[in-house]
């Protein structure tokens, strides 16, 4: 299953809304996680199943979407969020990612 | 607290092998499903690997397949990934990752892997 991520690179300023678009190639459910990665870090788990938000994840991250289309919107961006953003597949082996995207700051 | 160690990584030639550790701690290591993932440097993230609490199961992406084994000691709450016929694409740093729900909810730092001559 191919992850498509939308757009490569996001660039925004703190407080704006930020929109990040994530399309499989095929229908996958609700079987989609989000991660946040920051130069040199490990990825952070966001979301899972499409719109659960993962322990301690701040309540402006809110994911939705099922089948092959899927967002996580971040509802006023915070200095800390300016990272980059993967998705990933849970319906099927082998497990995939999206190619990301970068939230950048403007 | 989770944590999760990786070792093992360093310099190798075109052709030769290596093997990855990860020490997992402050959980039920048996009960949970364990995956490798890499990141080249500059790229995205790829899944190369996912096995089963018990080790009965195992997953592997085709571009490894063949040629990566993944396997676990459960007694020694350690993750191995073992890497024949490496390839200059197998750069990366490595990092395993526990599965929880349906995603993986911890990560270790990972371990660097370079193939050169």
């Amino acid at each position: 299953i191919v992850l498509t991520q939308s757009p490569a690179t996001l660039s925004l300023s703190p407080g704006e809304r930020a929109t990040l678009s994530c399309r499989a190639s095929q229908t996958i459910t609700n079987y989609l996680a989000w991660y946040q990665q920051k130069p040199g870090q490990a990825p952070r788990l966001l979301m899972y199943d499409a719109s659960y938000r993962a322990t301690g994840i701040p309540a402006r991250f809110r994911g939705s979407g099922s089948g092959t289309d899927f967002t996580l919107t971040i509802s006023s961006l915070e200095p800390e969020d300016f990272a980059v953003y993967y998705c990933q597949q849970r319906y099927s082996w082998p497990l995939t990612f999206g190619g990301g995207t970068k939230v950048e700051i403007k | 607290e989770v944590q999760l160690v990786e070792s093992g990584g360093g310099l190798v030639e075109p052709g030769g092998s290596l093997r990855l550790s990860c020490v997992a701690s402050g959980f039920t290591f048996s009960n949970y499903d364990i995956s490798w993932v890499r990141q080249a440097p500059g790229k995205g993230l790829d899944w190369v690997s996912a096995i089963t609490g018990r080790g009965d199961i195992t997953f592997y992406s085709d571009s490894v397949k063949g040629r990566f084994t993944i396997s676990r000691d459960n007694a020694k709450n350690t993750l191995y990934l073992q890497m024949n016929s490496l390839r200059a694409e197998d750069t990366a740093v490595y990092y395993c990752a526990k599965h929880w729900e349906r995603s993986s909810d911890y990560w270790g730092q990972g371990t660097l892997v370079t193939v050169s001559s």
